[in-house]
């Protein structure tokens, strides 16, 4: 298996504008999530989805925050409007009961 | 709520042991995980323990778990430049997909 792929790697876009990060988790894996990592919050779980069915969006910091997850093998967040204060890296991992396993993540930068 | 802890820096020579500590608050905590990041990458998970053990081994990594204290401890054995890294500490309630991650230990590898 690929293991968790995520695009871009890379976004840099202007504050205001909409950004869509993509995740595809690794196939078989009931669970999905979300994560945040800034050098100020360390790790943060923003959203987790169990067979695309969002669990728990605690952790999803305001209503600029969007996740989707409309197939086994397929999830977005989104943030639109997007701020300056929203810059750091985006991770998606997927999981079997036991083991999670992280994506390589999208660094995103607004300006 | 649940809280990982970690201290932030360990420097070791290389080929000497490294000991990483974390100390957790969960006392419903099930699993404990060990995941490693390497500059720009994601977190890979190294290695993982249920709570009813005190040890685990796996080729140059020893895990101990002293749950009446709620500390958990990673051992490297005969440390290389390759493990620099930062470690993450993270637990996780039985029943529950949610995982608290500590702050992550930056370890350095003197040559």
């Amino acid at each position: 298996d690929a293991g968790v792929i995520q695009s871009p790697r890379h976004e840099v876009t202007e504050m205001g504008q909409e950004v869509t990060l993509r995740c595809k988790p690794i196939s078989g894996h009931d669970y999905l999530f979300w994560y945040r990592q800034t050098m100020m919050r360390g790790l943060e779980l923003l959203i987790y989805f169990n067979n695309n069915v969002p669990i728990d969006d605690s952790g999803m910091p305001e209503d600029r925050f969007s996740a989707k997850m409309p197939n086994a093998s397929f999830s977005t967040l989104k943030i639109q409007p997007s701020e300056p204060r929203d810059s750091a890296v985006y991770f998606c991992a997927s999981s079997t009961q036991y083991e999670q396993y992280f994506g390589p993540g999208t660094r995103l930068t607004v300006t | 709520g649940e809280d990982v802890e970690q201290s932030l820096f360990l420097s070791v020579r290389e080929g000497d042991s490294s000991v990483i500590n974390c100390t957790y608050t969960d006392s419903s905590s099930t699993y404990l995980y060990w995941y490693k990041q390497e500059p720009g990458a994601g977190l890979q998970l190294l290695t993982y323990i249920f709570s009813n053990m005190d040890m685990k081994q796996d080729q140059r990594l020893t895990v101990l778990l002293n749950k009446k204290d709620k500390h958990l401890s990673l051992r490297i054995a005969d440390t290389q430049t390759g493990d620099s890294a930062i470690y993450f500490c993270a637990e996780r309630s039985g029943g529950y997909q949610k995982v608290t991650f500590g702050t992550g230990t930056k370890l350095q590898v003197i040559p």
